[in-house]
């Protein structure tokens, strides 16, 4: 069975600072990995996702994140974090011999950010 | 931009009742999906269905939950008598089915089922 940890249930950043994000996986076959964003009263935008090839992956609004597989983790940052960028942050993982394409959520994080 | 919609956004029940949540997803998808979240809870996969039929399933999807695309373009989760435990925020999503596992999963906003 696949896991996902992301630490941290919220951080707060200042406007213009990075913001790290971290998400840790567990899975027993090569993972797909993904990063949703959901703001208030919307539902799960995706962000990024890693399946196969470059393990830096770029995603919509300047965010970013970079597939270690030795430290199995998918960590999310952003170089100057906006007003915008509050909202809650899921990481999520796959199998990639999923048939039913089954992907496994973390708790999230929600970011704030101060002016 | 194509996007998955839900109705209602908001149902509230009485424990025992019936209740049909019911999403749309993009057209020219081919694999469609129910998640909830409880409230202050992860995000968790339910049901995929695909080609008429359940893909996967977890352990929460027991007897008192059923899905069905009723025509073309809807897809509906039934729970047939509903508990206090079912309230949560339904997604529904769907995908392509091109590429499989590294298909995008495209996410409605949810219906908030409270059960009372």
């Amino acid at each position: 069975a696949q896991s996902v940890t992301q630490l941290g249930s919220h951080v707060s950043v200042s406007e213009g600072a990075l913001v790290l994000l971290r998400c840790n996986y567990s899975s027993s076959v090569p993972p797909y990995l993904f990063w949703y964003v959901q703001y208030p009263n919307q539902g799960l935008q995706l962000l990024l996702k890693y399946t196969t090839g470059a393990t830096l992956v770029k995603g919509i609004n300047g965010f970013e994140a970079e597939f270690k597989k030795s430290e199995t983790s998918f960590h999310l940052t952003k170089p100057s974090a906006h007003m915008s960028d509050a909202a809650e942050y899921f990481c999520a993982v796959i199998r990639s011999d999923a048939a039913g394409n089954k992907l496994t959520f973390g708790g999230g994080t929600r970011v704030l950010v101060k002016p | 931009e194509p996007e998955v919609t839900q109705t209602p956004s908001h149902q509230v029940t009485q424990m025992g009742q019936e209740v049909i949540l019911r999403c749309v997803p993009i057209s020219n998808h081919l694999y469609f999906y129910w998640y909830r979240q409880i409230l202050g809870q992860k995000v968790e996969f339910l049901v995929s269905f695909y080609n008429n039929e359940i893909s996967e399933k977890s352990e929460i999807f027991d007897d008192q939950f059923s899905v069905e695309r009723p025509d073309g373009s809807n897809f509906t989760l039934k729970i047939r008598s509903t508990k206090l435990e079912d309230s949560a925020m339904y997604f529904c999503a769907s995908s392509e089915g091109m590429t499989g596992a590294a298909d995008t999963q495209y996410f409605g906003p949810g219906t908030r089922l409270t059960v009372l």
